[in-house]
């Protein structure tokens, strides 16, 4: 089945060690997108990417960097990860043509900083 | 305020019942609207998308728009154990492009007990 992954689905970094997640999908959409989900919270859009094209938020901080090397995969980098980033960070994709609203998500990965 | 509002419950109510989710939302440009569902420790999924103001039934769920009083909902009729889950409203302003931006509620979580 075509499909949205995500590895690991748990990681535990340390407080400033970097930590990379990955997205890989088989749906090849063109547009991948990378969230933030706290507990008990809204899914909070962190960057995407149309093909090659980056997009930011705006009130995304530097701290969090991707990569999306192919259609296939995309990777989140946070440099110097804090406590307040211990999250569940959720990678969706969606096709040009079918709307923003068609969402695919992956089942996450679940962020501990220590 | 933030833009969109959801009661984040949980809401509990017996197998067979009608459930009603709401969201509420502040900004009169969104023009998409839909329902996402998340099981836990699972991606969001979509469940229904509403285009405008309207009603929109798919089997059980009937989407519904009054955007008049920005106000969104979900009707779950005949509910079932397995539609326990956490209930995500998001909508979205229709850009130039496909990739708009999604802006989630902070979601319902819902039980119904067999």
């Amino acid at each position: 089945d075509a499909m949205v992954i995500q590895n690991p689905r748990y990681q535990v970094t340390q407080f400033g060690k970097p930590v990379t997640l990955s997205c890989s999908q088989t749906l090849n959409h063109n547009v991948m997108y990378w969230y933030q989900q706290k507990s008990s919270q809204a899914p909070k859009l962190l960057f995407h990417y149309y093909d090659k094209d980056f997009n930011n938020e705006a009130d995304t901080p530097d701290n969090f960097q991707s990569r999306r090397p192919n259609t296939s995969f995309c990777f989140l980098d946070i440099r110097s990860p804090g406590l307040g980033d211990a999250a569940m960070y959720l990678c969706a994709t969606s096709k040009d043509g079918q709307g923003i609203y068609e969402q695919y998500f992956g089942p996450g990965t679940r962020l501990t900083v220590t | 305020q933030k833009e969109v509002e959801q009661d984040p419950g949980p809401l509990s109510v017996p197998e067979g019942a009608i459930v009603s989710l709401n969201c509420t939302y502040s900004n009169s440009a969104f023009q998409y609207f839909m329902w996402y569902r998340q099981y836990s420790r699972k991606g969001p999924e979509l469940l229904m998308y509403t285009y405008s103001s309207g009603n929109k039934e798919d089997g059980r769920f009937t989407a519904q728009v009054d955007k008049s009083s920005k106000y969104i909902s979900l009707f779950i009729r005949d509910s079932q154990p397995s539609d326990s889950a956490t209930y995500l409203c998001a909508m979205s302003v229709q850009g130039s492009s496909n990739t708009g931006k999604l802006i989630f509620g902070q979601g319902t979580t819902l039980q119904v007990k067999p």
